[in-house]
């Protein structure tokens, strides 16, 4: 069965970091780009950062340039999100989820996590 | 950065109703156009990819279609677990953006 596992979440300090971690299973992990989404409470999803199957190419939402950083190992079929100076606004449900090679370059999430909650409070 | 305007906000419709949920960008996208579904406390569903394609194992009563800027979902026959919220997003340019999301409630 094809799967994500989030882990590392937890209640922060502002200025504080967390590593995100997202363990797949099920597919072939390198071949596939990933993606961090974030969901505040009570409100949409945004986008927050994604890197390709062999982690040259890494992108960041302007929110989160500077302070989060993403990252991969594909011998562990595990993908990480290190958050650094975090703030209140930073609180939220992070999910990872997949691109699947065969989509044709639309770059559609077709499996994710079941998320990992991130708090950031005093 | 692409931004993505859903219609409605929300809405209330039956069981057997057909719902259409629209999603304008605010440049054009070609197909790049993606639907989810999303329940409460659960991760988003993909549901439609390239404005119109089905994902493996969605009801075919979820449909999607449109090109350049303006997007459509339609649900014919909604049924019982269609109540949820619909999110667009875009992936012709980074960043990928997503609607503001749809919630669609029993009438």
């Amino acid at each position: 069965e094809e799967q994500l596992v989030e882990s590392g979440g937890g209640l922060v300090q502002p200025g504080g970091s967390l590593r995100l971690s997202c363990s797949a299973s099920g597919f072939n992990f390198n071949s596939c780009e990933m993606h961090w989404v974030r969901q505040a409470p009570g409100k949409g999803l945004e986008w927050v950062s994604s890197i390709g199957g062999g982690a040259y190419t890494v992108y960041y939402a302007d929110s989160v340039k500077g302070r989060f950083t993403i990252s991969r190992d594909n011998a562990k079929d595990s993908l990480y999100l290190q958050m650094d100076s975090l703030r209140a606004e930073d609180t939220a449900v992070y999910f990872c989820a997949r691109v699947p090679p065969w989509l044709g370059g639309v770059d559609a999430l077709d499996l994710w996590g079941q998320g990992t909650e991130v708090t950031v409070s005093p | 950065d692409i931004q993505m305007t859903q219609s409605p906000f929300s809405l209330s419709a039956s069981v057997g109703d057909r719902v259409t949920i629209t999603c304008r960008a605010s440049q054009t996208l070609s197909k790049y156009l993606n639907w989810y579904q999303q329940k409460p406390g659960k991760a988003p569903k993909l549901l439609l990819y390239a404005a119109s394609s089905l994902q493996s194992g969605v009801p075919s009563r979820f449909s999607g279609s449109g090109s350049g800027t303006d997007f459509s979902l339609t649900i014919n026959s909604l049924q019982p677990e269609d109540f949820a919220t619909y999110y667009c997003q875009q992936t012709y340019s980074s960043p990928p953006t997503f609607g503001h999301g749809t919630k669609v409630e029993i009438k």
